[in-house]
Formats: C-alpha cells, sequence, structure tokens
C-alpha cells in the first residue's frame, strides 16, 4: 500500500541546518510530485512547494525561497527537505504529502524545533 | 495570489446535527478545490477532492459542493468522531493555498 515515511523529530539550534526525509513506498515514485506543508505549532497547514518527481524541478511559495531546498534522490524514492540558518520561528511539524491532484497520501510528519 | 477564506472559524454543534462549512477562493478555481480532516494531534486526512468527490473511504454522511468561487463542505449528522478542524485548499495552479481551518467540536 502507498506509504510516506519521514524520519524522526530534530532538535537543532538557531543557525543550524536541518534535513528531513520523505521516503515513499507502495507506488511509482516518479509518477506523482511530492508536496511539502508547515504547520507551526497551534497553528494551520501552511503549503510550502513542492517537486516535480520526474524532473526534480522545485517550485517554493512566498516566504519558502532562500532558506528552504527540496530536492531528490528517486533511487530510493525518497524526498527530501533541507532548512538552513534555522530560526526559532521554524518550529514546526514538516509533512511530506503525494499529489495526483489533491494532496492523497501524507507522511506521518517531522517535528523541528529549533532552540538555544 | 488567490486568497482561500473558511467561515466560520470555529463551531459547536450536537450529535446527530448539520453542518456546513464554507470555503472562498478570491479568484474563480473551477472546481479545483480539496478538503481535508485533522484530528488533533494527528495527520491531516483528504476527505473531498474536484470539490465533490468523496475520497475512497471516507463516509458517506460527508458531501461537499460548489464550483468557481464558493464552495461547501457539509457533514449531513454530526458524529463525536468527527470532531476535527478542516481545512480547504486550491490546487488549480500554484501556490495551493490551504484556507485557515475550521474548527468543529460537539456542543
Amino acid at each position: 500500500q502507498e506509504q510516506l515515511v519521514q524520519s524522526g523529530s530534530e532538535l537543532k539550534k538557531p543557525g543550524a541546518s536541518v534535513k528531513v526525509s520523505c521516503k515513499a513506498s507502495g507506488y511509482s515514485f516518479t509518477s506523482y510530485a511530492v508536496n511539502w506543508v508547515r504547520q507551526a505549532p497551534g497553528q494551520g497547514l501552511e503549503w510550502m512547494g513542492w517537486i516535480n518527481t520526474k524532473t526534480g524541478n522545485p517550485t517554493y511559495a512566498q516566504g519558502f525561497t532562500g532558506r528552504f531546498v527540496f530536492s531528490l534522490d528517486t533511487s530510493v524514492s525518497t524526498a527530501y527537505l533541507q532548512i538552513s540558518s534555522l530560526k526559532a520561528e521554524d518550529t514546526a511539524v514538516y509533512y511530506c504529502a503525494r499529489r495526483p491532484a489533491a494532496l492523497d497520501y501524507w507522511g506521518q510528519g517531522t517535528l523541528v524545533t529549533v532552540s538555544s | 495570489d488567490v486568497q482561500m477564506t473558511q467561515s466560520p472559524s470555529s463551531l459547536s454543534a450536537s450529535v446527530g446535527d448539520r453542518v456546513t462549512i464554507t470555503c472562498r477562493a478570491s479568484q474563480g478555481i473551477s472546481n479545483y478545490l480539496a478538503w481535508y480532516q485533522q484530528k488533533p494531534g494527528k495527520v491531516p486526512d483528504l476527505l473531498i477532492y474536484a470539490a465533490s468527490t468523496l475520497q475512497s473511504g471516507v463516509p458517506s454522511r460527508f458531501s461537499g459542493s460548489g464550483s468557481g468561487t464558493d464552495f461547501t463542505l457539509t457533514i449531513s449528522s454530526l458524529q463525536p468522531e468527527d470532531v476535527a478542524t478542516y481545512y480547504c485548499q486550491k490546487y488549480n495552479s500554484a501556490p495551493f493555498t490551504f484556507g485557515p481551518g475550521t474548527k468543529v467540536d460537539i456542543k
């Protein structure tokens, strides 16, 4: 069955970097885009952008350019989200999700906590 | 960019009540509208796509309607397990913006 499994929680200091992985299984990885969604504590869902799994071309939402990078390793059916120069306000749960049209399968979420 | 709004921001209803949530897009998006349910502490779940198509496995008490700029999610008979926050999302073109959410609980 289709599944997206994300890497575990991270605790980072301000200024550090983090890389979250999202491993797909149960379907052809390059057949569907991978989207990234952020949810800050007690807040709503925020669409961060997506990556074309056929071409590797990323698209970033406003507010997620510069420090945020989407990448792929298609050999292991995995998408990555890297965030550099972490700030306290980056503390959130980050979700990956498959998008044929709407977001039909979601990873379990990765909590990134930024604290000194 | 197209903005998404939802109303109400929260509601409280009794078990068995009919509940309606509205989502509005600032520009027409045809029927490229999805609804998600997020129970407390859980991952969001796709309920409805293409404005009115029920995702496989979703109970039939959920329904969606609308096209263009105005959309509704209806729960025909609210159940205790429906306590959640509901989000709409446009997906006709990037950015695939979410609405701010509607929190539903039991009176």
